[in-house]
């Protein structure tokens, strides 16, 4: 069974950084390119990064909206993919969702930036 | 970037209609596309890839079409468990961009 769990959320102050982290199990995290997608209150979805595979050399993508300020990486080791964003606004309170592929999704994890 | 306008933003609609959904493309996006349904408090779900390929478990009711650079995300007969929020995705080029999500509700 495919298990996706995102971990380290919180309430973090502007200007501040956070690292996600997504834990995954169930099947072949070496074939797979991975996402982190997420979710303002109320609002819709936004990609955020995606990185690919060990066959296209750990590629990294990144929404614009966010470049510069993101960084996504993976431990094939460990099955598990990482998002750290830093100089966090207020605009980017949101869920957090891992996702291989966009087949399967984490439940997400909630990051809210708040003086 | 890819925009992809998706209409209409909400809807509501009985039970037993069939209703469409759809995301305009800014560029060719070719089939590369997918649609998610998104219930309250629940991760996203793929429903449709490939623009026209149902996903595993998702019922025959749904069904997605393609006439050049509209998709659309159709329920053929709408039952009470598909009030949700749906999103397509294009995934052509980077940034992969999403559409701005349709609320249906049942009325």
């Amino acid at each position: 069974e495919v298990q996706i769990l995102e971990t380290g959320g919180g309430l973090v102050k502007p200007g501040g950084s956070l690292r996600l982290s997504c834990a995954t199990s169930g099947f072949n995290f070496n074939d797979y390119f991975m996402n982190w997608v997420r979710q303002a209150p109320g609002k819709g979805l936004e990609w955020v990064a995606q990185i690919r595979n060990k066959n296209y050399n750990y590629a990294t993508y990144y929404a614009e909206s966010l470049e510069g300020r993101v960084t996504i990486s993976r431990d094939d080791s460990k099955s598990s993919v990482y998002l750290q964003v830093s100089s966090l606004r207020a605009e980017d309170t949101a869920i957090y969702y891992c996702t291989r592929a966009f087949d399967y999704w984490g439940q997400g994890v909630m990051v809210t930036v708040s003086s | 970037d890819i925009q992809m306008t998706q209409s209409p933003s909400s809807m509501s609609a009985s039970l037993g209609d069939r209703v469409t959904i759809t995301c305009q493309a800014s560029q060719d996006i070719g089939n590369n596309l997918i649609w998610f349904q998104q219930k309250p408090g629940k991760s996203p779900r793929p429903m449709i890839y490939y623009a026209t390929n149902l996903a595993n478990g998702v019922p025959s009711r749904f069904s997605g079409s393609r006439s050049g650079s509209d998709y659309s995300l159709t329920i053929s007969s709408l039952e009470s468990e598909d009030m949700a929020d749906y999103h397509c995705l294009q995934y052509k080029q980077y940034p992969l961009t999403f559409g701005s999500g349709t609320k249906l509700e049942i009325k």
